[in-house]
């Protein structure tokens, strides 16, 4: 069965709005989650990654005032996408790190903006 | 972002040939990992590596960990249609805070 539950799967927001994808572990505690936006045709590109309980870390060029990460728990983050706009349509998907080294994804969200 | 260097881009094969992948990196991982990705759809994990010189196969699917930790190849043995699709490899840095991908190789398969 799913090791990590992300939703919603799809979603379409108007230009200016927030949209919220939270990515939740059903199997164990991940202490480290990692947020990726892959564009069509393209590799999954890493936005940043969250601890449990500390501020994100985030890729250079990824913009933390406009995608916000909590990691609230050791079983849930979210990503925020604050006053979305056309371009930030994407695909966006999140994985969890657990023990060993061992990597679970989500089943990914598409983002919309119209 | 981060990317690490996978190649070829794209691969054009024939039923039944062989295929070979690999990717460099200029940083040392400590987990390589390989993933089909469908449209649409997340990736899914095809092999993982743990230990540098590590081989280790699935089915068709053989990967290996480099020695310096610095790269790793995908091997896939006589190729059937629904070997179609794009691969990727990723490799988790040292510390374990970040999960880097390659560009991904997409692969066709005629028959």
């Amino acid at each position: 069965g799913a090791v990590v539950s992300q939703h919603p799967s799809w979603v379409i927001c108007k230009s200016g709005t927030s949209v919220k994808i939270e990515c939740r572990s059903l199997d164990f505690q991940a202490t480290t989650m990692f947020w990726y936006r892959q564009f069509p045709k393209q590799s999954l590109m890493l936005m940043a990654t969250s601890n449990e309980g500390s501020k994100a870390t985030y890729e250079q060029g990824v913009e933390k005032d406009k995608f916000l990460i909590n990691h609230a728990s050791l079983t849930l983050s979210t990503l925020t996408v604050t006053s979305a706009h056309p371009e930030d349509s994407s695909f966006y998907i999140c994985s969890l790190k657990g023990s060993g080294n061992t990597i679970y994804f989500g089943e990914g969200s598409w983002l919309t903006v119209v | 972002g981060q990317q690490l260097n996978q190649s070829p881009q794209s691969m054009f094969i024939q039923e039944g040939e062989d295929v070979s992948m690999n990717c460099t990196s200029s940083s040392i991982f400590n987990t390589w990992l390989w993933y089909k990705q469908d449209p649409g759809e997340g990736p899914v994990l095809l092999i993982a590596l743990y230990k540098a010189g590590e081989l280790t196969s699935n089915g068709r699917l053989t990967a290996q960990f480099g020695i310096t930790r610095k790269d790793s190849f995908l091997n896939i043995s006589a190729s059937i249609p629904s070997d179609v699709g794009i691969y990727f490899c990723a490799g988790l840095n040292q510390a374990g805070t970040a999960l880097i991908f390659g560009k991904g190789t997409t692969l066709s398969v005629s028959s």
